[in-house]
């Protein structure tokens, strides 16, 4: 069964450090990685997407994928009170459809 | 773009009828869309993935004929709830994936949601 570990938190980080997220998978097939932004009461908001190793930035955002350790992190700088929310991480398996999401990781800015 | 619209953001409904929700893709053509639950404080939990002009494919412990799904276009799929009663009140979220201006072949991009209350 594919599985994708977050901690559940609450991670605490001060307004200004910045926040990094981890995620690890199962499934050595996967080929594509997602991380999503719920904030509460709202639906999932995709920030990043990456598919080869190395790293991804986007912005305050950097996505960091490590396929031999099957491992996957968001770091957000700066960080600001309204990036208070919980990050989903997101793998898919080329030839299949479905996305296994990991059941978040809760974030708190501290300002 | 991937826009993706979800309607009605929010129903109340009695015990005992059946409730449409709506999910359309704005601006790319949704070749898959995906069916979400989610409870409060609960993970995501996906009850189907649809294609458009195929049947859908329920998860295991979803029953097919409560939560009827149709995904006739590519850009529209329907999830309606059959005979709701309260323990189907939850967050109802479609996603969907595919080919157009500003999506990657694997993105999913969500809709914002449906708050079904059964009263």
């Amino acid at each position: 069964q594919k599985e994708v570990e977050q901690n559940s938190g609450p991670l605490s980080v001060p307004e200004g450090a910045i926040a990094s997220l981890n995620c690890t998978y199962s499934d050595r097939g996967s080929q594509s990685f997602f991380w999503y932004r719920q904030y509460s009461g709202k639906s999932p908001e995709l920030i990043m997407s990456i598919y080869s190793n190395g790293d991804k930035e986007d912005g305050r955002f950097t996505a960091q994928l490590n396929k031999a350790s099957q491992y996957v992190s968001l770091l957000i700088r700066d960080s600001q009170p309204s990036d208070s929310a919980t990050y989903l991480c997101a793998v898919n398996e080329i030839g299949y459809q479905k996305v296994t999401f990991g059941t978040g990781t809760k974030l708190q800015v501290i300002p | 773009g991937a826009v993706v619209s979800q309607h009605p953001s929010w129903v109340i409904c009695k015990s005992g009828t059946s409730v449409k929700i709506e999910c359309r893709s704005l601006d790319f053509q949704a070749t898959t869309m995906f069916w979400y639950r989610q409870f409060p404080k609960q993970s995501l939990m996906l009850m189907a993935t649809s294609n458009e002009g195929s049947k859908a494919t329920y998860e295991q412990g979803v029953e097919k004929d409560k939560f009827l799904i149709n995904h006739a276009s590519l850009t529209l799929s329907t999830l309606t709830v059959t005979s709701a009663h309260p323990e189907d009140s939850s967050f109802y979220i479609c996603s969907a994936r595919g080919q157009g201006r500003g999506t990657s072949t694997n993105e999913q991009f969500f809709g914002p949601g449906t708050r079904l209350t059964v009263l």
